[in-house]
């Protein structure tokens, strides 16, 4: 069965130093992988996705991604954290074709001026 | 701008009531979702619709029916509330199954409270 681990439950960075927030999946085919972006108050929103190619994937904010097949894992990254940041993220893995995400439990950011 | 609208962000209803959550979209686009998030657990997929009239079954669709009768409506229906089902309900649409630009789109969500 798919499935995505999200270890970390919180996360707590200072304005300005680097981010890697961590995502393992499960998956008996070729993973189609997402990240999105929680924001207080709102629906969800894709911050970037790997289909194929190139494994470190760029997004939107300035977030990029890199997979790594033999970690089974796709750990979001961004170099300088800024206070707008702080949100819920949720890393997700789906079918080439098919109808169903599945969801990790996602990870709370919070920013410390 | 993809417009994916739920018609109330909070929802306080009785154990037993009959629940509509509604969801609308402004892009014509084929595929509609209902997700429950709680925390610690994501999203979890309840039903999903590929066209008019047509649902699929998610994850977790126990106690809770869909209707759509118009492409761009999508109504989440709890036929008999349950404080169980206290959570947030979000709504999402994507144009077709998965392609490489495909992605779906959220609305803000519902948070329904059952007493």
């Amino acid at each position: 069965a798919q499935s995505v681990t999200q270890p970390d439950i919180h996360i707590t960075v200072s304005e300005g130093a680097s981010l890697e927030l961590r995502c393992n999946y499960s998956y008996g085919a070729t993973p189609y992988l997402f990240w999105y972006v929680q924001s207080p108050g709102q629906g969800l929103q894709l911050l970037l996705k790997y289909f194929s190619g190139d494994t470190l994937v760029q997004g939107i904010k300035g977030f990029e991604a890199e997979f790594k097949r033999s970690q089974s894992s796709f750990n979001l990254r961004k170099p300088s954290v800024h206070w707008s940041d702080a949100a819920e993220y949720f890393c997700a893995v789906g079918a080439r074709y098919g109808n169903k995400l599945v969801f990790g439990a996602g990870t709370i950011l919070r920013v410390k001026s | 701008d993809v417009k994916v609208t739920q018609s109330s962000r909070y929802l306080v209803k009785r154990t037993g009531e009959k629940v509509f959550l509604e969801c609308v979209q402004d892009m014509d686009h084929e595929n509609m979702f209902w997700y429950r998030q709680d925390p610690g657990l994501g999203l979890r997929l309840i039903y999903f619709s590929y066209d008019v009239k047509m649902k699929e079954k998610g994850d977790i669709p126990e106690g809770y029916s869909v209707s759509r009768e118009k492409k761009e409506r999508f109504s989440l229906i709890l036929e008999s509330a349950s404080t169980n089902q206290t959570s947030m309900y979000l709504c999402a649409t994507r144009t077709e199954t998965f392609a490489t630009n495909e992605k779906l789109f959220f609305g803000s969500g519902t948070q329904l409270s059952v007493l």
